[in-house]
């Protein structure tokens, strides 16, 4: 059974500039969320995707913004970074929203 | 909403004794409770859960904990710890009404000393 996945591991870009951060689910697994963790905290909630919808959003900026493909693979989506954007991004997988969030190695991302 | 408070930021402590990380979480309506270990430079690896049944939780790595809802806390014990549990531990809630959307504690750091 595959696990979560996510790239790139490492990321830097500078203020202004957009990226592009990519999950793959665990198999079987139909619905992703992705959390920010800044350093030295835990990860906040930024939003779910269930079956390529999204299914719940936290207190980010519309700059934020995903998208989850047929295959339950996701994207998150950053548009005009901010310094305060740097932090580690999670991204975890489960069957049908249910309980158990299961987690990808993360994306470390830099905003100079 | 939902908020998650570990009492401790850092727990050092000495290789073979034992350890306990507290948590608090403000709302008892069908909750669902689980610790996480995050080792240096790593994603999040789940230790234990609890949805409903038994108050105590057997985890991987021997760590248990109990879900106490008078005390709406969920304690994560070990008896004996080694030098690679080092690492961070974050304590998460969610529920049906919230979507199952977690909410974290802020971690506690683990030190384990020979």
């Amino acid at each position: 059974e595959t696990g979560v996945t996510q790239s790139p591991t490492h990321l830097i870009k500078t203020r202004g500039q957009q990226v592009t951060l990519r999950c793959s689910s665990q198999s079987g697994h139909n619905t992703v969320s992705w959390y920010q963790q800044a350093l030295g905290q835990g990860p906040q909630f930024i939003f779910q995707y269930y079956r390529e919808e999204e299914n719940g959003r936290g207190n980010f900026p519309p700059r934020f913004s995903g998208l989850q493909f047929p295959n339950y693979s996701s994207e998150l989506n950053v548009n005009a970074l901010e310094l305060d954007d740097s932090a580690l991004y999670l991204c975890a997988s489960s069957r049908d929203g249910t309980d158990t969030q299961y987690f990808g190695p993360g994306t470390r991302l830099t905003v100079l | 909403a939902q908020s998650v408070t570990q009492l401790d930021s850092q727990v050092p402590v000495f290789e073979e004794a034992p350890v306990e990380l507290r948590c608090n979480y403000s709302s008892s309506v069908s909750v669902y409770l689980f610790w996480y270990v995050q080792y240096p430079n790593q994603g999040l690896q789940l230790l234990l859960k609890y949805l409903s049944g038994s108050t105590l939780v057997k985890g991987i790595n021997g760590f248990e904990a109990e879900f106490n809802k008078s005390q709406t806390s969920f304690h994560l014990r070990k008896p004996s710890v080694h030098i690679s549990d080092t690492a961070e531990y974050f304590c998460a809630a969610t529920s049906k009404a919230a979507g199952n959307k977690l909410t974290f504690g802020g971690g506690t750091r683990v030190l384990v000393k020979p």
